[in-house]
Formats: structure tokens, sequence, C-alpha cells
């Protein structure tokens, strides 16, 4: 039973193009989500979040989007970068915070130069 | 200031044998979490610890996993009798308070032979 869910297992974009990378949900009590990025033999990295009672979040080249209707959360890089190559994971928490996060399988993004 | 330090990053049992992968989280952070990754699968959460208290254990299995976080030194995740199934990578993470964002170690990767 996957709560979260990221339907793209990999995606590939050109340098100075927009990347966008799509999760959706189903536990309509999830109010914080996060974006976490994962390199090779590291541990994840926080990226960027977002509460419930937003629907959009900016923060440099990362902007998170939440539509609650759709249950699908979206994040854009502007402009995407070598350097964002790596595993991008959605994460999802009903307890306002970070506490037992429900993550996703991950994306792998590849930017080519 | 050092980040979450996760050692051994790699750790070879043979069935039956036991694991111990231990935590130290970053300095301040009294707040331990450790999460689980099957290949191809996402994070999954298992326990979440402050020092010498179990907070939430419902991702841990029920048998042969346990955890602690004494008041001095690293916080450990002990498998008792591996077996194949528990081959995974582990991840330990910190925060300083319950809400914030979470500090994630570089992982133990453990084969179960």
């Amino acid at each position: 039973d996957q709560q979260v869910k990221q339907n793209s297992p990999s995606l590939s974009v050109q340098e100075g193009r927009i990347s966008i990378l799509n999760c959706d949900y189903t536990n309509s009590m999830f109010d914080y989500f996060l974006w976490y990025k994962k390199y090779p033999a590291e541990g994840p990295t926080f990226l960027i979040s977002i509460s419930s009672i937003k629907d959009k979040n900016e923060d440099g080249r990362f902007t998170v989007f939440l539509n609650k209707s759709a249950k699908h959360l979206s994040l854009h890089i502007v402009p995407s970068q070598p350097g964002d190559s790596a595993v991008y994971f959605c994460a999802a928490s009903s307890q306002g915070g970070s506490e037992k996060l429900v993550f996703g399988k991950g994306t792998k993004l590849t930017v080519n130069p | 200031n050092a980040g979450v330090m996760q050692n051994p990053r790699h750790l070879v049992r043979r069935r039956g044998q036991e694991a111990r992968l231990r935590c130290s989280p970053m300095k301040g952070h009294s707040h331990v979490y450790w999460y689980r990754q099957l290949p191809e699968e996402g994070l999954k959460f298992m326990v979440y610890l402050q020092k010498e208290n179990i907070i939430d254990e419902s991702g841990m299995p029920k048998e042969r996993f346990s955890a602690e976080f004494p008041k001095e030194g690293p916080s450990i995740l002990r498998i008792q009798q591996v077996v194949r199934g528990d081959s995974a990578a582990y991840f330990c993470a910190s925060s300083p308070q319950v809400d914030e964002k979470l500090f994630f170690g570089s992982g133990t990767q453990l084969s179960v032979l």
C-alpha cells in the first residue's frame, strides 16, 4: 500500500531547462510535504518543504507546488544544472513535521550538459 | 559541526548472526530516527528515539529488531539472527526538535550472505 507515489523512475533534461518532478499521495491526513535529494553513497539531503496550508513554496531555483484537491505535488527546478543530477524523494507526514516521514520510491534526475 | 555519523558504512553478516548499526547524531540533536531502504524502494520509517526513550517504534519488525539511544554514546540499531531479507541500506537521521527537518547520515549497507 504505497501512500506516496513517484510514478516516474527517471527523468532526463537539458542543462538550463526546467525539471519537473511529480508526486502523488493517497492519505488525506498528510499535512506536511518535503523533497529530499540523494547522491549515490550519501544520505538524503533536505531540499524544500511545504505545509498543507500553502500551495506554493519557493527557495532559489527550487519551487514546490501543492494541489490538495488532486493530492499532487511537484518540484520545479529552474534552471537545471548538471549538479542537480541525483535521486529525488518526495516525502509526507501527517504530524505537521518531519517525524515519521513516508517516502516515495524516488525519481532519478539526469541533467545533461 | 560534524554531520550525522553512521558506522560501519558496510556490514556483511551471515544468516543467523547479529548486526549492530551505530549512529551518532549531530551535536545538539536529541531526536534520532532510523529508516530502512530496500532495493528499488523508498525509505521506510522504523523507529524514533529520544535520549533513553523510544517514542515511536511502529515501523520496527516485531521480532529480532531493537533500537536504543542511551544517555551516553550513539544510538544502536540491533538486528538479531539476520536473514537475507534484512539486506538493505539503513539510514539514521537526527533533528534538534521533533518538528524540524531531518539530517541524514550516509547510511549502513547491510548485506546478509
